[in-house]
């Protein structure tokens, strides 16, 4: 089955304490991202990655950082979590855009709710 | 700052209805935007999309609307039905990169 999967789906965590959470895709996508959710906000993009090795910021990346060393996973590192990083987070993965009419779904994971206290 | 602004926050509509959502950007940079449907403990979902070429996109009971001097686009879904209940996103996105969403409309569609 095609799908994006994130670990842990719950975590609570105390300020400082450096935790990362998992993305994993099994479609080969080269285009994966990042974002929080939070209510009144909507999705705020943190991270994308283009392919291995590329990563770029996205609208919110302080507090946060990633690696792409596999095609398949994109981890979301927060090296020293603070509680306004509390937040719901969602991995997703897509197609790259492969040419001007081409449309790319992004696939989401189920989501990551963080409490950082 | 908002890049995309969606409005309303919250809708409720009768079952057969019509709803429709707003949303406005000011970038012109963005060229390509999607509609997502999240249900409750979901991840988003793409529920058509749409560039900035076209006026109108159409898949089944959903329509986009595209007004490219406005800079405006709304989502139209019709005969809404109980199942159609869900949180609804806007967005914009340069380059297939960068992606910007609304802040979401609650809809509820009553039997």
């Amino acid at each position: 089955e095609a799908q994006v999967t994130q670990n842990p789906r719950y975590l609570i965590t105390v300020t400082g304490k450096k935790l990362t959470v998992t993305c994993s895709q099994n479609m080969n996508h080269e285009y994966m991202s990042w974002y929080r959710q939070d209510p009144g906000l909507g999705l705020r993009q943190i991270y994308y990655s283009m392919n291995v090795e590329v990563t770029d910021k996205g609208d919110v990346p302080e507090g946060y950082k990633v690696s792409r060393k596999e095609k398949r996973n994109f981890p979301l590192i927060l090296e020293s979590p603070s509680p306004n990083q509390t937040s719901l987070y969602f991995c997703a993965s897509s197609y790259l855009r492969s040419g001007s009419w081409s449309q790319e779904t992004q696939y989401f994971g189920p989501g990551t709710r963080l409490l950082v206290l | 700052q908002q890049q995309v602004k969606q409005s309303p926050q919250s809708l409720i509509v009768q079952k057969g209805g019509i709803s429709i959502i707003n949303c406005a950007y000011e970038n012109t940079a963005f060229d390509y935007f999607p509609w997502y449907q999240q249900f409750p403990g979901k991840g988003p979902a793409l529920l058509i999309a749409i560039r900035p070429d076209v006026s109108e996109k159409k898949e089944g009971r959903f329509t986009i609307s595209f007004n490219k001097s406005a800079k405006q686009f709304s989502l139209h879904i019709m005969d809404s039905q109980p199942g159609d209940s869900a949180t609804y996103f806007c967005a914009a996105s340069i380059a297939g990169n960068q992606f910007y969403f609304g802040t979401g409309t609650s809809l509820t569609v009553i039997p």
